[in-house]
């Protein structure tokens, strides 16, 4: 079974709008992390923001939020105002306590093209 | 402060070739990890370093991948016999313990 799943593989968003990145995932730990990660062009993978699966707020980073929902096990990315160099692969990933040494485990990603 | 930094960016290699990938992790940074992009297999998880010891080597595609620290800094990751099915971007991530990856450029194989 998958353990990340971004069923959305590429959206367009118009300049100055939020978009929504959709990411469901799957654990039997009670402690892990999620993550997101943006991947422009260029290829380097560039941190975004982080959740805990015990912060009971909402993790925010500038113009990136996080939707936590643990019961329903989705932790969606929100992106307000978005700007052109917004566009690129967005990852969401995985870090389970149970897995040694804190490997990621990463979705199939979601391409944004930001629209002026 | 420096990034990850990997060398070389790009390899081209002939079938049957040994490769040779090189990782330089964020000073400080005592975790560290390789991972491989291809366009089939998405993001894969190779091998964890905690300083010079591997606890985790359990992404290793075959016994022809193999990786070493030292110093607990530079990593190489070594693919011997190289193949065609090994062509992907190998990207390298280090971090502080339980904390966030940040990653390097990456190396793109292509194996001829």
């Amino acid at each position: 079974a998958q353990k990340i799943t971004q069923t959305q593989p590429g959206m367009f968003v118009q300049e100055k709008e939020a978009v929504t990145l959709d990411c469901t995932y799957d654990t039997s730990d009670q402690s892990y992390g999620l993550f997101w990660y943006k991947q422009p062009s260029s290829g380097e993978m560039i941190f975004l923001i982080y959740q805990g699966s015990y912060d009971e707020q909402n993790a925010t980073e500038g113009r990136y939020s996080l939707n936590f929902q643990k019961a329903r096990k989705s932790a969606n990315l929100v992106i307000s105002a978005s700007q052109l160099g917004d566009s690129a692969m967005y990852f969401c990933a995985m870090r389970e306590t149970k897995a040694a040494g804190n490997k990621l485990t990463f979705g199939g990603g979601t391409r944004v093209l930001v629209k002026p | 402060g420096a990034g990850v930094s990997q060398s070389p960016s790009n390899k081209v290699t002939e079938k049957g070739k040994d490769v040779e990938l090189r990782c330089d992790p964020i000073s400080g940074h005592t975790a560290l990890y390789w991972y491989r992009q291809s366009l089939g297999q998405g993001l894969e998880f190779l091998i964890y370093f905690q300083g010079n010891s591997a606890p985790d080597k359990s992404g290793l595609p075959s016994d022809r991948f193999s990786a070493e620290r030292t110093g607990g800094s530079v990593s190489t990751l070594t693919i011997q016999r190289t193949q065609q099915e090994d062509s992907a971007v190998y990207l390298c991530a280090s971090s502080r313990p339980g904390a966030e990856q940040y990653f390097g450029p990456g190396t793109r194989l292509t194996v001829t």
